[in-house]
């Protein structure tokens, strides 16, 4: 079945600074492509989608890239901030957009 | 607009008691979830509902069973608690099909099995 990889599993960073966060999937047939955060003690919350037929997405601060060949697509913050301290989980869906595997989640850490 | 609530925020059972997780949206969304969470392993779904009276089997339903009581709610039971299920259970719910749009989550309910 899918299997998405994450990574890092942990990111520290300066205030300021951009974070980038990687995830594979294994099925060439996914389509669907979200990124979500979850802040501690709280249910995660959607911050950027991608879907197959986009190789970038820009929202604010926020990009998600796809590389459809290689089979992996990328979360980038630029000029971080404290309150971007959380965990971030990337999923991917199959083609029939009947499942949504997430990685195992990345613990971001901005410091000022 | 309250979104997805869950109730109990936080339960303790002893192994072979029995609970059930609540799970409420007021969005009017077609399709609901539960999932687990555990340190290093990400979000794991347990069943699903794609709509009012139909439920599937995720990637680790055992140990569970699920009702999906009308479209606005979604309960998951416990019906005899091992150690194994001590985890943070989330419950989500979309308009679409799980891989199609965005999930709306819960704010999660802490369950430890002693």
């Amino acid at each position: 079945g899918e299997n998405v990889e994450q990574h890092p599993s942990t990111l520290s960073v300066q205030e300021g600074d951009s974070a980038v966060i990687k995830c594979t999937y294994s099925d060439s047939a996914s389509n669907y492509f979200p990124w979500y955060k979850q802040e501690l003690g709280k249910g995660s919350q959607l911050i950027i989608d991608i879907r197959s037929n986009v190789g970038e997405k820009k929202d604010q601060r926020i990009a998600v890239t796809l590389n459809k060949t290689a089979k992996h697509f990328s979360l980038h913050i630029t000029e971080t901030q404290p309150e971007d301290s959380a965990v971030y989980f990337c999923a991917a869906s199959n083609q029939a957009g009947t499942a949504l595997i997430f990685g195992k989640g990345t613990t971001l850490s901005v410091s000022s | 607009n309250a979104g997805v609530t869950q109730t109990p925020k936080f339960q303790v059972l002893k192994t072979g008691q029995s609970m059930t997780l609540q799970c409420a949206q007021d969005m009017n969304h077609n399709s609901m979830y539960w999932y687990r969470q555990d340190p290093g392993m990400g979000l794991r779904l347990i069943y699903y509902s794609a709509s009012e009276g139909t439920t599937d089997k995720g990637e680790v339903p055992n140990g569970y069973n699920v009702s999906r009581l009308n479209k606005r709610e979604f309960s998951l039971r416990l019906e005899s608690a091992a150690p194994s299920q001590t985890s943070v259970y989330f419950c989500a719910s979309s308009e679409a099909g799980q891989g199609r749009g965005e999930q709306y989550f819960g704010p999660g309910t802490r369950l430890t099995v002693t």
